[in-house]
């Protein structure tokens, strides 16, 4: 079972609609959770952190649950500019031993 | 990128050559990383370094060498370059817990 697992899409969503995309992770002692956005050719860039409570933080909320192991990312009002692969990222926490990344989710809005 | 710059933007090297990829960051961040992007793969770190003086294996280590001489730069060798090894690479920082990406590395061997 891979670490991290993401639906890789694409998605094609029309603009304006809201999106949501799930990922499921393994171990069981991951501590910390995120979303990165990543565009074509360029580095990942933090979207949110992920806390056990849930957050927003505008058009995006994410969701952990930690009993199913599962984290959420729901998109409201998209925009073309959400265009986007979204990768799905734990860490077991303490910063020494680098992150698990998912291999993304690629999102398309259209017009 | 959280004053995480890496030098060259892009290479291509022969098989065999050896080349250095070099992450530098101007904020006195103690965690750097190392890791490749491949498609279809994923991010793999590397190598990573918790302070400087000191450098540890990641999941996909084979292959590369770093060196943390400096707190500052955080260095990737490729000894012996094979093709296996065309990828992006991306350096990260760690700041209070998040991690923070330059801006990659293309590196093509034929």
């Amino acid at each position: 079972r891979k670490e991290v697992e993401q639906d890789p899409g694409p998605f094609n969503v029309p603009e304006g609609a809201t999106v949501a995309f799930n990922c499921t992770y393994s171990n069981s002692a991951s501590q910390s959770f995120f979303w990165y956005r990543q565009d074509c050719r360029k580095e990942p860039k933090l979207l949110m952190s992920v806390y056990s409570s849930g957050n927003e933080d505008g058009r995006f909320t994410a969701q952990l649950n930690r009993a199913s192991q599962y984290i959420s990312l729901l998109i409201r009002d998209s925009k073309l500019s959400d265009s986007a692969t979204y990768l799905c990222v734990v860490s077991r926490g303490g910063g020494a031993d680098g992150l698990t990344f998912g291999k993304g989710t690629h999102l398309i809005i259209q017009p | 990128n959280a004053g995480v710059t890496q030098t060259p933007k892009f290479r291509v090297l022969k098989t065999g050559q050896s080349m250095t990829l070099l992450c530098a960051q101007d904020m006195n961040h103690e965690y750097m990383y190392w890791y490749r992007q491949d498609p279809g793969m994923g991010l793999r770190l590397i190598h990573y370094s918790v302070g400087e003086g000191t450098t540890a294996k990641g999941e996909v280590p084979d292959g590369y060498n770093v060196s943390r001489l400096k707190k500052q730069n955080f260095l990737l060798g490729l000894e012996s370059a094979a093709p296996s090894q065309t990828s992006v690479y991306f350096c990260a920082i760690n700041s209070a817990g998040t991690q923070y990406f330059g801006p990659g590395t293309r590196l093509l061997v034929l």
